[in-house]
């Protein structure tokens, strides 16, 4: 089945480490996000993508980076840089150009939790 | 910034329509009006979406004014499972997928 997938579910980091997120899709979309969500809050958009090879920053990019080497993969870095990585965050893809894919937009998530 | 505005919360008791509102007054011919909702801890669920006209699915109904600048869900007898964050977004062409902080709907028994 076609979809949206994140890995891990749950991820524990150490302070000062950097550590990557997993998104996968075989969708064939050529856009994909990453969204981040704190408790009670909505989502915030840190970086998304049109085209392979090509990203921009959304509104809470500072402290992550991202690459999109392939069309399926979109893989997430929470630096070191970032003062307060604990949070749930969220891959999301679509069809740029056209309407969001109804059927599976989003990942099931990964909550990131920094001891 | 979030191209919606919502109110923070609503209650509705079981059974009875739940009516959740959103603002989008900046809409543009070529954006759509999708609904989301997200179950604690889990990726948001589609909804519903619609450019001009009403729309009805198996979830829901979305009400849609006549310039576009606001929308209705309408969930038709809410339950207990329905208890969840909604979002309203608009989108279209080639931009950036953008989120409010959405209406928190308490299904009250």
């Amino acid at each position: 089945d076609g979809g949206i997938t994140q890995s891990p579910k749950y991820l524990f980091r150490k302070e000062g480490q950097n550590v990557t997120l997993s998104c996968e899709q075989n969708l064939n979309h050529d856009a994909m996000y990453w969204y981040r969500q704190d408790p009670g809050q909505g989502l915030r958009l840190i970086y998304y993508s049109q085209i392979v090879n090509d990203f921009q920053k959304g509104d809470i990019a500072e402290g992550y980076s991202v690459s999109r080497e392939k069309k399926e993969s979109f893989p997430l870095t929470v630096t070191s840089a970032q003062k307060n990585p604990t949070a749930f965050y969220l891959c999301a893809s679509s069809i740029p150009g056209r309407r969001i894919n109804t059927e599976a937009f989003f990942g099931q998530g990964t909550r990131l939790t920094v001891v | 910034d979030a191209k919606t505005t919502q109110p923070p919360s609503m209650d509705c008791a079981e059974g009875r329509a739940a009516n959740l509102p959103c603002n989008h007054s900046t809409i543009s011919g070529n954006e759509y009006v999708y609904w989301y909702r997200q179950i604690h801890s889990q990726g948001p669920q589609y909804i519903i979406h619609g450019l001009k006209n009403n729309e009805t699915n198996e979830m829901a109904s979305l009400i849609i004014t006549e310039d576009r600048k606001s929308s209705t869900l309408i969930l038709p007898h809410a339950t207990l499972r329905d208890t969840a964050v909604y979002y309203c977004i608009v989108f279209g062409g080639y931009q950036k997928v953008t989120f409010g902080t959405g209406t928190k709907l308490q299904v009250i028994p």
